[in-house]
């Protein structure tokens, strides 16, 4: 199906930089999730984003939910090794039984 | 947060049997649960939708006949590859949707790492 455009496709950044990423979307999303996915294991929630404008924090995560209701962006903030692996948003479509259009998902190497 | 259990977490099996992966939400129970398929270095693809109780959703280009799929109970459905191909090689992964008043999220199993020999 249709995914959202999520960029940057990678980051490669050193210990206690911080990392942004963002999705965009042609369409109107109800909620914006983000995600994060370590080798052959399965996306692990990050952040729900349910409200236009809304600004949520999980700890050095941070994500918000575009007024537009087409963007979202997550920062990590003083990044650290585990925080490596390939991060997917995913927007809510509407009226869908809940169905989700992801992202290409940024992958992220962090080097001490 | 919601737990979702898949199994097997890796099966291996001959070209033209039958591979069959359970997915479970352990804490939750979900009406609603998707089914999705991920190749090396990509996004996750919807396969189907599967509502309890009810027929399979299937998306675009996914046989049906070829991937089943049963939604016994609010916390088990159940995907079986059927006359499984070397091409059906993948990982399989499962999600259910939670809800609570002002939350609605799907939470992931943990995959299925299928090898069509």
């Amino acid at each position: 199906g249709q995914q959202l455009n999520q960029s940057p496709q990678s980051m490669f950044i050193q210990e206690g930089e911080d990392v942004s990423m963002n999705c965009t979307s042609s369409s109107i999303f109800n909620t914006w999730l983000w995600y994060k996915q370590d080798p052959g294991e399965g996306p692990v929630l990050l952040i729900a984003l349910y409200k236009a404008g809304e600004l949520t924090s999980n700890g050095r995560l941070t994500a918000q939910f575009g007024i537009t209701r087409k963007d979202s962006f997550l920062n990590i903030s003083a990044s650290i090794p585990s925080d490596v692996g390939i991060y997917f948003c995913a927007g809510r479509v509407p009226d869908s039984w809940g169905k989700l259009q992801f992202g290409a998902g940024t992958q992220v190497v962090v080097t001490p | 947060g919601a737990v979702v259990s898949q199994h097997p977490s890796r099966v291996i099996c001959k070209s033209g049997t039958s591979v069959k992966i359970e997915c479970r939400s352990l804490d939750f129970q979900a009406t609603t649960m998707f089914w999705y398929r991920q190749f090396p270095k990509q996004s996750l693809m919807l396969m189907a939708t599967s509502n309890e109780g009810s027929k399979a959703t299937y998306e675009q280009g996914v046989e049906k006949d070829k991937f089943l799929i049963n939604h016994a109970s609010l916390t088990l459905s159940t995907l079986t590859v059927t006359s499984a191909h070397p091409e059906d090689s993948s990982f399989y992964i499962c999600s259910a949707r939670g809800s609570a008043p002002g939350a609605d999220t799907q939470y992931f199993g943990p995959g299925t790492r299928l090898t069509v020999l």
